[in-house]
């Protein structure tokens, strides 16, 4: 295990529906991070987290909405996604300003039908 | 914005031939390169870096270049084995604003036995 932990592992859910995707580190890193991994933009920087704060937004459509209550725990809620929206959702952290590696969660499969 | 680019998508090797990887970086305040593993159905995990302030890194039979006044830095695999067989992706921190991470497009790689 890396420290990183996401839940569920896998999600389908149709494109009516609430559902939220939880990310967990027990690193003790302060920087978290939302990645879209897909066959046509693998390893896609959706939200970044500094201390709780969001710093990077990279132009994600508002169905998809991140939470940081705090330093160790990361969600992502969607509502009203599309078919498009299937992909792997991978979650990582790190110590910011240390230039060390970011360690991922083992992902979320999410199926949008 | 930031990007990295790779090269090549796919590389298909004999086992016991070396196997390189080439990335480009646009961000010229980018310092640290690390490089990811992914196989299937897992999570990327790190297997080696190296830090601006230094042009190579050896690891066993991994090592990795980077040139700085050129914004490339490469992975290279020697007497490759059917286990490195995996997607394999390099990436640049970025410290132009927000710590993140830019992750190249992957390249599959395929050792034949």
């Amino acid at each position: 295990e890396t420290g990183v932990t996401q839940t569920p592992r896998h999600l389908v859910m149709g494109m009516t529906n609430k559902k939220s995707l939880k990310c967990e580190q027990h690193l003790g890193h302060n920087a978290m991070y939302w990645y879209k991994q897909s066959a046509k933009k693998p390893l896609e920087l959706m939200f970044v987290y500094n201390f709780k704060e969001q710093t990077e937004n990279n132009s994600v459509p508002s169905r998809f909405s991140p939470e940081c209550p705090n330093s160790s725990h990361l969600f992502l809620h969607l509502h009203t996604l599309q078919p498009e929206d299937s992909a792997l959702y991978l979650c990582a952290s790190s110590q910011e300003g240390l230039n060390t590696e970011a360690f991922f969660g083992q992902g979320t499969r999410l199926t949008v039908v | 914005g930031e990007n990295v680019e790779q090269h090549p998508s796919t590389l298909s090797v004999q086992e016991g031939d070396s196997a390189v990887i080439k990335c480009t970086y646009s961000d010229s305040a980018s310092n640290y390169f690390p490089w990811y593993k992914q196989e299937l159905g897992k999570r990327p995990q790190l297997i080696i870096d190296i830090r601006s302030n230094v042009g190579e890194k050896k690891d066993q039979r991994i090592a990795v270049t980077l040139n700085k006044t050129a914004k490339h830095f490469s992975l290279h695999i020697t007497e490759t084995q059917p286990e490195d067989s995996a997607v394999y992706f390099c990436a640049a921190m970025t410290t132009s604003g927000t710590y993140k991470y830019i992750f190249g497009t992957g390249t599959r790689l395929k050792v034949l036995a």
